[in-house]
């Protein structure tokens, strides 16, 4: 099993650009969520889904836009991007009742 | 709604010294707790869990945590540290209802030195 992949892993837009983050998982995980790091703000939940065609919003869902249209891809969308989104951005997925999310690697990016 | 407070943003130790990292928690209902750690430049791995029973958990690589329902609190621990435990590690706290929407503290920087 690969678990959980991210592409691409280094990005850089400039203001205004739009772009797809995108994730898949290969577990059958029903859930799916998504996630940006920010130096000494942990990580904050974006968006998440709990299963294909069905998504909600998180903490910080402003600037980006989700959907499921199969339980392996969760792309995440950045409609126009901003300098406040540069981030890292985590892809996880999870199952039942265990509660153990599994993290992508990760995409690092960056708006000028 | 539930938080995290992680009080150290950095803790300093020698190799083979004992460490511990420290989380508190606050929420109305009861709640699933985690720690995770983060190696550079790599995604978050689950170190151990507290879903119910004994509140000593044991997790990976000789952590252990010990959940504090009084004092919410879910301490992490190790008796002996190794270079290669420096890390970021990340408390995290889930409601036992409804979806698993993971809040997470804003982490503790884990530095071993020699």
């Amino acid at each position: 099993n690969a678990g959980v992949t991210q592409t691409p892993k280094f990005q850089v837009l400039k203001t205004g650009q739009s772009m797809t983050l995108q994730c898949a998982q290969d577990m059958n995980h029903e859930y799916m969520s998504w996630y940006r790091q920010d130096p000494g703000m942990g990580l904050r939940l974006i968006h998440y889904s709990v299963g294909a065609g069905i998504t909600d919003q998180g903490e910080v869902p402003n600037g980006y836009n989700v959907s499921r249209s199969t339980t392996e891809d969760f792309p995440l969308r950045l409609l126009s991007a901003a300098p406040s989104q540069t981030s890292v951005y985590f892809c996880a997925s999870s199952y039942g009742r265990s509660y153990e999310q599994y993290f992508g690697p990760g995409t690092r990016l960056t708006v000028t | 709604a539930q938080s995290v407070t992680q009080l150290d943003s950095q803790v300093p130790v020698f190799e083979e010294a004992p460490v511990e990292l420290r989380c508190n928690y606050s929420s109305s209902v009861s709640v699933y707790l985690f720690w995770y750690v983060q190696y550079p430049n790599q995604g978050l791995q689950l170190l151990l869990k507290y879903l119910s029973g004994s509140t000593l958990v044991k997790g990976i690589n000789g952590f252990e945590a010990e959940f504090n329902k009084s004092q919410t609190s879910f301490h992490l621990r190790k008796p002996s540290v190794h270079i290669s435990d420096t890390a970021e590690y990340f408390c995290a706290v889930i409601q036992n209802t409804g979806f698993q929407k993971l809040v997470f503290g804003t982490g503790t920087r884990l530095l071993v030195s020699p």
